[in-house]
C-alpha cells in the first residue's frame, strides 16, 4: 500500500519550459489536492479536486493547470515555468467529505533557473 | 486577511515542559480540524483532529477548540526532542466545489535539552 505517490522527486527546469507533475493514491480517496510550499508561507492551495471529474481552483491558480484523470491520478502542469514557481510541491488526497483528513506524498523540489 | 492564521516562531520550550501552538481561523462554517506535523525536508503528518467544541486527549497531546472564538490550540505535554517541527493548523472549508484544506503558515517549534 503505497499511499501517495509523487513524480518526480527533484526536477530542474529552464525558464520557458513545461513539465507535469504527477500524483497518484491508492487509498480510493475522492479528493486531491496540489500544494506549493515555500519558505514562511505555509502550505498554498493550488488546485483541488473534490471528486473525479471536477476542480476548483485554490489559493494561487495562477501558471498552473490541472487534469484528474481518473479517480486514483491527478497531474499539474506548469506550462511556461517562471522562477516564481521554484517551490516544493505537494500532492494530497482525502476520502472527501467534511471530517477527513488528507494524507501526503514525499513533495517534488522543483528549481526553475 | 490569511484565513487560518498561526504565529510562526519559533516557539522554544525546554525539555518536559508543555508547549502550546495556538491556531484561529475565519470562516465561521468550518467543521473540521486537524493538526499536521512536519520535520525539515519531510511531508506533512496528521498528529491530531478535532470536529467538537472542547478538548481532544490523544497521548501527549491534546487538541482544543472553541467554535465561538474560532480558536483552535494544540498542547504537547513533555515535550521532547523529537517534538522539534514545525506544526501545522489545518481547517476543512466547505465550498461549492467541495471540501477546501486551508493551511495555515505554520509554527516552528524547538525543544531544548
Amino acid at each position: 500500500n503505497a499511499g501517495v505517490t509523487q513524480t518526480p522527486k527533484f526536477q530542474v527546469l529552464k525558464t520557458g519550459q513545461s513539465m507535469t507533475l504527477q500524483c497518484a493514491q491508492d487509498m480510493n480517496h475522492n479528493s486531491m489536492y496540489w500544494y506549493r510550499q515555500d519558505p514562511g508561507m505555509g502550505l498554498r492551495l493550488i488546485y483541488y479536486s473534490a471528486s473525479e471529474g471536477t476542480t476548483d481552483k485554490g489559493e494561487v491558480p495562477n501558471g498552473y493547470n490541472v487534469s484528474r484523470l481518473n479517480k486514483r491520478e491527478f497531474s499539474l502542469r506548469l506550462e511556461s515555468a517562471a522562477p516564481s514557481q521554484t517551490s516544493v510541491y505537494f500532492c494530497a488526497s482525502s476520502l472527501g467529505g467534511s471530517g477527513t483528513e488528507a494524507f501526503f506524498g514525499q513533495g517534488t523540489r522543483l528549481t526553475v533557473v | 486577511q490569511k484565513e487560518v492564521e498561526q504565529n510562526s516562531g519559533p516557539l522554544s520550550v525546554p525539555e518536559g515542559a508543555i508547549a502550546s501552538l495556538n491556531c484561529t481561523y475565519s470562516d465561521r462554517g468550518s467543521q473540521s480540524f486537524f493538526w499536521y506535523r512536519q520535520y525539515s525536508g519531510k511531508s506533512p503528518e496528521l498528529i491530531m483532529s478535532i470536529y467538537s467544541n472542547g478538548d481532544k486527549e490523544d497521548g501527549r497531546f491534546t487538541a482544543q477548540l472553541n467554535k465561538a472564538s474560532q480558536y483552535v490550540s494544540l498542547l504537547i505535554r513533555d515535550s521532547q526532542p523529537s517534538d522539534s517541527a514545525t506544526y501545522l493548523c489545518a481547517v476543512n472549508e466547505v465550498t461549492g466545489g467541495g471540501n477546501k484544506l486551508t493551511f495555515g503558515t505554520g509554527t516552528q517549534l524547538k525543544v531544548e535539552l
